[in-house]
């Protein structure tokens, strides 16, 4: 068990690019978040998936972005279009239960994106 | 809008100090979470609280749900520089969805 990968770690694109991010949850994890941190904040949900299925997105989640979980392991995160408003942490997390309020997420170390 | 409400939001002692950290919501919660993260890193889970008034010990810190499932204070005794990092408080207004509050950065000078 390695724990939540994300690739890549650090990534700075120009405006307009767009941008894809992947996350390897814990393997027996069926449940699979997506996070964004801005400075100062503490992580606002993006978007959530039970397997292979996205289940729930925040408005925050605009048309620029999608997610995917294809064969309910690893999933990706694209921005299209990026914006300097898009520079940000993007976390990815795993949970194996359906009640994550008792047992938590793992959090992997995230994807910084700085957009210039 | 649900929202939880850290304080202080920034805090720097001298190591061997104790100190205490808030987070307080007008809304009731099942449970409630603390998680510490360091910087360029994701958040760590440190504990669960669910039943009004339990308290909660991991080593040197103490964590309290409130009596009413609304807040919660993290208290730390004898602070080391290790402890120095992001300590945040996170709540579930549904199953998939975690909000945090804005965190404290806590800075522990040897």
């Amino acid at each position: 068990d390695t724990g939540v990968s994300q690739d890549p770690r650090h990534k700075i694109t120009k405006r307009g690019q767009n941008v894809t991010f992947r996350c390897d949850p814990i393997s027996e994890h069926n449940r699979l978040y997506w996070y964004r941190q801005t400075l100062g904040q503490g992580p606002e949900f993006l978007t959530y998936f039970q397997n292979e299925a996205q289940l729930e997105k925040s408005r925050l989640l605009s048309d620029r972005f999608s997610a995917e979980r294809p064969k309910g392991s690893f999933s990706t995160l694209e921005i299209q279009r990026t914006e300097q408003g898009d520079s940000a942490m993007y976390l990815c997390a795993s949970s194996p239960h359906d009640r994550p309020e008792y047992y938590g997420y793992t959090f992997g170390s995230g994807t910084r994106l700085t957009v210039v | 809008t649900q929202l939880l409400e850290q304080s202080p939001q920034f805090l720097s002692i001298q190591e061997g100090e104790n100190l205490t950290v808030y987070c307080n919501s007008s809304s009731v919660f099942s449970s409630l979470q603390w998680y510490r993260q360091e910087p360029g890193e994701g958040p760590v889970l440190l504990v669960t609280v669910v039943t009004g008034g339990e308290v909660k010990k991991l080593k040197r810190l103490t964590f309290q749900f409130g009596d009413a499932r609304k807040d919660s204070s993290l208290h730390i005794t004898a602070a080391q520089p290790g402890d120095t990092g992001l300590y945040l408080c996170a709540a579930y207004p549904v199953s998939w969805e975690i909000i945090f509050g804005k965190g404290t950065r806590l800075h522990i000078l040897p």
